[in-house]
């Protein structure tokens, strides 16, 4: 079992809806949570970075993490061509630190 | 721009040859993390360098693969007598701090752009 879960998609939206992207993780120990986004043949960049349960917002971003059910979600809002790209999840715990656990990442399609 | 550098952006070796894989982190980091990403697959987590340390080589396979950060110059990942299974894309991330600095929160991690190693 993968410690990591997530949809490879494609996931196809129309330009202005709203994208939602989740993750579900096996170890209770993971206590930070982070999302990159990744354009073709680039590095990740880091999107969003949450520490324990809660809600997050940056601008058109947000995420939510429930560690009660092991679940990460982002949301993207009012979705424009430029957000087509992969979308990385990924975890991290006092277990094994600096040793990120990535899902396998969602390719997002938003069309105009 | 003072983000992660990464050289060369890509590298083709012919099997049984050595691969240098080069990563400078961001100014004024002094963490370093090698992951490698195979086609449709997510990163994989090698190793977690500090200068002239080792802190995690966990992900690292057992033979062929190594990894040094001198205190001056960049961090290496090398890799020796390379077989096709290396091609891949290779990515370095830094931080600032130690992840188990502040109580428990982790400073991010940044990427660098990667280099693809191909191996004929």
């Amino acid at each position: 079992q993968k410690e990591v879960e997530q949809d490879p998609g494609p996931l196809s939206v129309p330009e202005g809806a709203i994208v939602s992207l989740n993750c579900t993780y096996s170890n209770s120990a993971f206590q930070y949570f982070m999302w990159y986004r990744q354009y073709s043949r680039k590095g990740p960049e880091l999107l969003m970075y949450t520490y324990s349960s809660g809600n997050k917002e940056d601008g058109r971003f947000t995420a939510q993490v429930d560690k009660s059910s092991k679940y990460i979600s982002l949301f993207i809002r009012d979705s424009q061509p430029s957000d087509s790209a992969t979308y990385l999840c990924a975890v991290g715990g006092t277990d094994s630190w600096g040793k990120l656990q990535f899902g396998a990442g969602t390719q997002v399609v938003v069309t105009p | 721009n003072a983000g992660v550098m990464q050289n060369p952006r890509h590298l083709v070796r012919r099997r049984g040859q050595e691969a240098r894989l080069r990563c400078s982190p961001m100014k004024g980091h002094s963490h370093v993390y090698w992951y490698r990403q195979l086609p449709e697959e997510g990163l994989k987590f090698m190793v977690y360098l500090q200068k002239e340390n080792i802190i995690d080589e966990s992900g690292m396979p057992k033979e062929r693969f190594s990894a040094e950060f001198p205190k001056e110059g960049p961090s290496i990942l090398r890799i020796q007598q390379v077989v096709r299974g290396d091609s891949a894309a290779y990515f370095c991330a830094s931080s600032s701090y130690p992840p188990y600095l502040a109580g428990g929160r982790s400073d991010t991690q940044y990427f660098g752009p990667g280099t693809r190693l191909t191996v004929l």
